[in-house]
């Protein structure tokens, strides 16, 4: 267990539809990652934050957003979904430092239909 | 910029027998290099991470790897597969601006599969 916490597990939903994804990181760590796992672009990041600021983006589409908050548990808000958003979706969290050692959670897979 | 390749999208080996999982990494800056594995339906679990202490790295469950600057390689080893190796394998690279957290970059995985 790495410690990080995904909810929901899974996500079904329709063409269109707003979904939000949650994460909580592991106790202490300032800094969240979310990451997108698709058959066709593999792992790709998408966006940082650190201590509720926005650190670091990467390929996120503008339908989509995420925050941080005080408690520093994150969502990933997807919007006006098409069915090439089908994939899963990591959440990941790391400590202040220079190691840089993310760990991960277990993922949201999403199926738009 | 900075980039991972993974030269293998399959391998398959004999329980019991060697594993070599091979990457080649492009970095501007002297780089993180890790390898995660992903169990069917799992998370990515981290085997082992290179940062610059030493060229030779130990992970988990007996893996370990190879920094090499002069090839540009980060391949991944085992003496002896066991059937429980059976997963995805990443390597992956973060750049090192000053020490500061940072987006993970991945290659496109190896899928090792162990006969019995």
């Amino acid at each position: 267990d790495s410690g990080v916490t995904q909810t929901p597990k899974h996500l079904i939903t329709a063409t269109g539809q707003r979904v939000t994804l949650r994460c909580s990181p592991r106790s202490g760590d300032l800094s969240v990652y979310w990451y997108q796992q698709s058959l066709d672009q593999g792992l790709q990041f998408l966006i940082q934050y650190y201590n509720g600021e926005e650190r670091a983006k990467g390929n996120i589409l503008e339908r989509f957003s995420a925050q941080q908050f005080p408690d520093l548990h994150s969502e990933l808000n997807l919007s006006s979904l098409e069915l090439g958003d089908s994939a899963l979706y990591f959440c990941a969290s790391s400590a202040l430092g220079g190691e840089n050692i993310q760990y991960f959670g277990a993922g949201t897979r999403l199926s738009v239909l | 910029a900075q980039s991972v390749t993974q030269l293998d999208s399959h391998v398959s080996v004999s329980e019991g027998t060697p594993v070599l999982l091979r990457c080649n990494y492009s970095s501007s800056y002297s780089p993180s290099l890790f390898w995660y594995v992903q169990h069917p339906n799992k998370g990515l679990q981290l085997l082992l991470k290179y940062t610059s202490a030493a060229t030779l790295v130990k992970g988990i469950n007996g893996f370990e790897a190879e920094f090499k600057k002069s090839e540009t390689s980060f391949h991944l080893t085992k003496p002896s597969a066991h059937m429980s190796d059976a997963a995805e394998y990443f390597c992956v690279v973060s750049p090192n601006y000053g020490g500061a957290t940072n987006k993970l970059i991945f290659g496109t995985g190896t899928l090792l599969a162990v006969q019995p």
